[in-house]
């Protein structure tokens, strides 16, 4: 079973900063990752999957890089609307545990 | 508009059950693999189970394996998640997600909707 593993699990930033989020596999995946962006009371939002390809309306600011099991979330310039809780995921299975951005 | 919308959650004691359903509109939902993914209290997300466009095929995290039926009605464009035996542990909001070309990532998801599972 393939375990997937988010650093921090919590981060304050400030809006206009650059951020970067990890997710570590246990074993390969490949390219085959997500990034979702989930606000309280609302549904997820796809961001980024096949560890790089940024999702239909999503932002340039929002990007990801990785393959084998070190992957990457990068959010060029914070804004308001970024602060949330961020999961990684692999084929389907398994989300990571996610790192909450928070307001510093 | 191209949404999905979750109804069906509540109260329920331990051991009861409950039927959640999923209403989808906005695209051809017949040809999409669904799944149900939910989010426990405090806890991140959990894939639950997923069904594939024609339900031929399904499958189930090992925390619901026989207590939870997925199904669809690609006529009446829904779907739905029958849960037996339900445990408190089963607390938590469910989501249902559409799954891009079988690829494992899910482009739509609804709102949610709560199951509280207690005496």
């Amino acid at each position: 079973e393939i375990v997937m593993m988010q650093s921090p699990a919590t981060l304050s930033v400030s809006p206009g900063e650059r951020v970067t989020l990890s997710c570590r596999a246990s074993q390969s995946v490949s390219s085959n990752l997500a990034w979702y962006q989930h606000k309280p009371g609302q549904a997820p939002r796809l961001l980024i999957y096949l560890a790089s390809t940024r999702a239909t309306g999503i932002p340039a600011r929002f990007s990801g890089s990785g393959s084998g099991t070190e992957f990457t979330l990068t959010i060029s310039s914070l804004q308001s609307e970024d602060f949330a809780v961020y999961y990684c995921q692999h084929a389907r299975y398994t989300f990571g545990q996610g790192t909450k951005l928070e307001i510093k | 508009e191209v949404q999905l919308v979750e109804s069906g959650g509540g109260l329920v004691q331990p051991g009861g059950s409950l039927r959640l359903s999923c209403a989808a509109s906005g695209f051809i939902f017949s040809t999409d693999t669904m799944n149900w993914v939910r989010q426990a209290p405090g806890k991140g997300l959990e894939w639950v189970s997923y069904i594939s466009y024609s339900s031929g095929t399904v499958d189930y995290a090992d925390s619901v394996k026989g207590r939870f039926t997925i199904s669809r009605d690609n006529a009446e464009t829904s779907l739905s998640l029958q849960m037996n035996s339900l445990r408190d542990e089963d607390t938590a909001i469910y989501y249902c997600a559409r799954e891009v070309d079988v690829s494992g990532y899910f482009d739509l998801w609804g709102r949610g909707t709560l199951v509280t599972v207690s005496s």
